[in-house]
């Protein structure tokens, strides 16, 4: 059973607009998100996290959002770049001390110059 | 530093045979993880170690082994392999800083398998 959801396997946006990428969880001991991005051939990189306790971290142009209450996350992209047509995984954790995470599906981002 | 580092980057095995993914990293790491990457789906967590000479079993351990004899290494064997094991597999590898709340895992390229 999938703990961790993106919805949208696929998002296309101009570059310079803004880039919404969403992903909801079931789990409510998870305790710590991440997104990491990925291009093909490659391994996931991590590109910006938020704990429970918060509900925005902002990291130059991105940003992540974070609602408990409705087990739902985001990362904004502002402005998309070309440079960010990557996969975008969304991931959590819960407090087990080996820091195991469990990744959504993934959405692949298109920046159109 | 070449961070996480995994070998072979490609394999082609027949049902039955057997082999072993090495995965190294040399950023003195006390964590290290497998997971596997299918189509429409996203990265899950095969076995995972906490430190040398432990191991540990994740989301779907069923057909794999694991040992980390070294702290730098984690192997990854399997034993009889099956046309569903056809995947990509990555390593990654975390700190345990009790600094932070939380240790983010660094990724290798991958090993693309294919069991025919």
């Amino acid at each position: 059973d999938q703990q961790v959801k993106q919805n949208s396997p696929s998002l296309s946006v101009q570059e310079g607009r803004i880039s919404i990428l969403n992903c909801d969880y079931t789990n409510s001991m998870f305790d710590y998100f991440l997104w990491y991005k990925k291009y093909p051939a490659e391994g996931p990189t991590f590109l910006i996290s938020i704990s429970s306790i918060k509900d925005k971290n902002e990291d130059g142009r991105f940003t992540v959002f974070l609602n408990k209450s409705a087990k739902h996350l985001s990362l904004h992209i502002v402005p998309s770049q070309p440079g960010d047509s990557a996969v975008y995984f969304c991931a959590a954790s819960a407090e087990t001390g080996a820091n195991n995470l469990f990744f959504g599906t993934g959405t692949r981002l298109t920046v159109i110059p | 530093n070449a961070g996480v580092t995994q070998t072979p980057k490609f394999r082609v095995l027949k049902t039955g045979q057997s082999m072993t993914l090495l995965c190294a990293q040399d950023m003195n790491h006390e964590y290290m993880y497998w997971y596997r990457q299918d189509p429409g789906m996203g990265l899950r967590l095969i076995h995972y170690s906490v430190g040398e000479g432990t191991t540990a079993k994740g989301e779907v351990p069923d057909g794999y082994n694991v040992s980390r004899l070294k702290k730098q290494n984690f192997l990854l064997g399997l034993e009889s392999a099956a046309p569903s094991q056809t995947s990509v597999y990555f390593c990654a590898s975390s700190s345990n800083s009790g600094t932070v709340s939380y240790n983010e895992q660094f990724f290798g390229p991958g090993t693309r398998l294919t069991v025919l």
